[in-house]
C-alpha cells in the first residue's frame, strides 16, 4: 500500500531534548517536505527536499533541521525544541513533475 | 509574497444545505490548483486537483470546483452537503515549476448538523 509513515504520532517532550520525527514513503517519490499545523494559521512549510542530499528552507525553518540521506526518508530534527513548536506535523510526499502531495498521518508534537 | 486566502473560517450547514466554499490566491502566473480535506483526527487527502483544461473539476465525494482564471478563484461547492461532510478544507496553489512545493490557505470548517 503506498502510503507515507510518521513516527511518532504523539510525543510530549520537555524543552531543550532534542528530538527526531521519522518520515518514509514507499512510493519512490523525489519530492518530500514537512508541515506544522496550527489553529487559524493552516499548514506552513517547514522545510522540503527535491531529492536525495538536496533540502531547501521552507516558510517557517527556525528551529528545525533536516536531511535527506535517502530517498525515502526525510527525518525532522528538532535540536532543542521550546514550547511554541507545539504543534501539529504532517510529512508529505510527490513525484517530481506531479505536484499531488500525499500526507503522513502526522505527529502531534507537545512541548512543555 | 505569494498567498491563498480563504474567506470562511467557519461555515455551519445543515444536510442537504447547499456547500460553496471560497479560495483566492496571489499569483499572476501559471498555477495548479487544490483542494484538501481533513476528517477529525486524520490527515490531509486530496478532494480534487486542476491542473489545465476544463476549469470545472468534479472531485470525490460529490465535491467540485471552478478555476476562474480573471478572479484568481478556485471555489469549492457541493450541491448537498452530508453529516459525514464535517472537516476542516484546505485550499493550496502550486506555482507551476515550483517542484511542489505547496502554498495552503488557513483552512475553512466546516460543521454539518444532522
Amino acid at each position: 500500500e503506498a502510503q507515507v509513515t510518521q513516527n511518532p504520532r504523539y510525543l510530549i517532550t520537555v524543552t531543550g531534548k532534542k528530538l527526531t520525527v521519522t518520515c518514509s514513503q514507499n512510493m519512490n517519490h523525489e519530492y518530500m517536505s514537512w508541515y506544522r499545523q496550527d489553529p487559524g494559521l493552516g499548514l506552513r512549510q517547514i522545510y522540503y527536499s527535491m531529492n536525495v542530499e538536496v533540502t531547501d528552507k521552507g516558510d517557517v525553518p527556525e528551529g528545525y533541521k533536516v536531511s535527506r540521506k535517502e530517498k525515502r526518508n526525510f527525518p525532522l530534527i528538532l535540536e532543542s525544541p521550546s514550547p511554541n513548536q507545539t504543534s501539529l506535523y504532517f510529512c508529505a510526499s510527490s513525484p517530481l513533475g506531479a505536484p499531488e502531495a500525499f500526507f503522513g498521518q502526522g505527529t502531534r508534537l507537545t512541548v512543555v | 509574497a505569494q498567498s491563498v486566502s480563504q474567506h470562511n473560517h467557519h461555515v455551519i450547514l445543515s444536510e442537504a444545505a447547499s456547500l460553496e466554499l471560497g479560495c483566492n490566491y496571489s499569483y499572476g502566473g501559471t498555477v495548479n490548483l487544490f483542494w484538501y480535506v481533513q476528517y477529525p483526527g486524520q490527515h490531509l487527502q486530496l478532494l480534487l486537483k486542476y491542473f489545465s483544461g476544463d476549469p470545472l473539476v468534479k472531485g470525490i465525494k460529490g465535491f467540485e470546483a471552478e478555476f476562474i482564471k480573471s478572479k484568481f478563484s478556485f471555489n469549492l461547492r457541493k450541491p448537498s452537503v452530508q453529516w459525514s461532510d464535517t472537516a476542516e478544507y484546505f485550499c493550496a496553489v502550486e506555482l507551476a515549476g515550483s517542484q511542489g512545493n505547496l502554498i495552503f490557505g488557513k483552512g475553512t470548517k466546516l460543521s454539518v448538523k444532522p
